[in-house]
């Protein structure tokens, strides 16, 4: 079956790091990338990255780059998506989306999201 | 960045044809910004149903239909169905290859 199934819920405190998986299975990882997408609680969809499955290569939003870092396991077919320096305004549902190999185009397959919740 | 406006909310009658539209800070939308559109139920991810400007994905059921119009992206939606209340997201490609989300538009059938 052609899923992404990602990590589940994490609650951390301002400051801190949180890391997100999104697990690829039914098709051949390294053939396509993964989009990174947040929705804060209430709001709209915010694009914050990609990565290419195929040789690592990467982009970021504006807003992000700096404190984000997303990156492959190809031995698990496997993304992963880091935030740093975390805030109250990073609460939010994180999915990742299947993309073209070389580009952040497609998103035809979105994993099930991960609530991340900054709390002291 | 640009900014990606789109109709805060919108309102159909069942069997009824209705058009969202998602426009751009920068000018006129374009087919080389790739126009996408998203349909997102609560509680749910989100799901493509129009890349490209107008081009679907199996899943997309056909009444609905993606367009360049007036200088904007648009979205139509004939014989509009319960099932089909939902928000509705577009995203639009730059000049700098980052994309870039609509704030969505909230559609009602009744």
């Amino acid at each position: 079956q052609v899923q992404l199934v990602q990590s589940g819920v994490e609650v951390t405190k301002p400051g801190a790091s949180v890391k997100v998986s999104c697990k690829a299975s039914g098709y051949t990882f390294t053939n396509y990338g993964i989009n990174w997408v947040r929705q804060a609680p209430g709001k709209g969809l915010e694009w914050m990255g990609w990565i290419s499955g195929y040789n690592g290569n990467t982009d970021y939003a504006q807003n992000f780059q700096g404190r984000v870092t997303v990156t492959t396991d190809t031995s698990t077919s496997t993304a992963h998506m880091e935030v740093r320096s975390l805030r109250f305004d990073d609460t939010a549902v994180y999915y990742c989306a299947r993309t073209f190999r070389d580009s952040w185009y497609l998103l035809d397959l979105w994993g099930q999201g991960t609530l991340v919740t900054v709390s002291s | 960045q640009p900014v990606v406006t789109q109709e805060p909310s919108l309102t159909v009658s069942p069997g009824g044809t209705v058009t969202l539209t998602c426009g751009s800070s920068t000018g006129s939308v374009t087919g080389s910004q790739y126009p996408y559109w998203f349909q997102q139920k609560p509680g749910q991810a989100p799901r493509t149903l129009i890349y490209d400007t107008n081009s679907k994905h199996s899943w997309t059921p056909a009444r609905f239909s993606g367009s360049l119009l007036g200088g904007k992206a648009a979205l139509t939606l004939s014989g509009a169905q319960p099932e089909d209340e939902a928000d509705y997201y577009c995203l639009l490609s730059y000049k700098d290859a980052r994309p870039v989300f609509g704030g969505g538009t909230k559609l009602t059938v009744l």
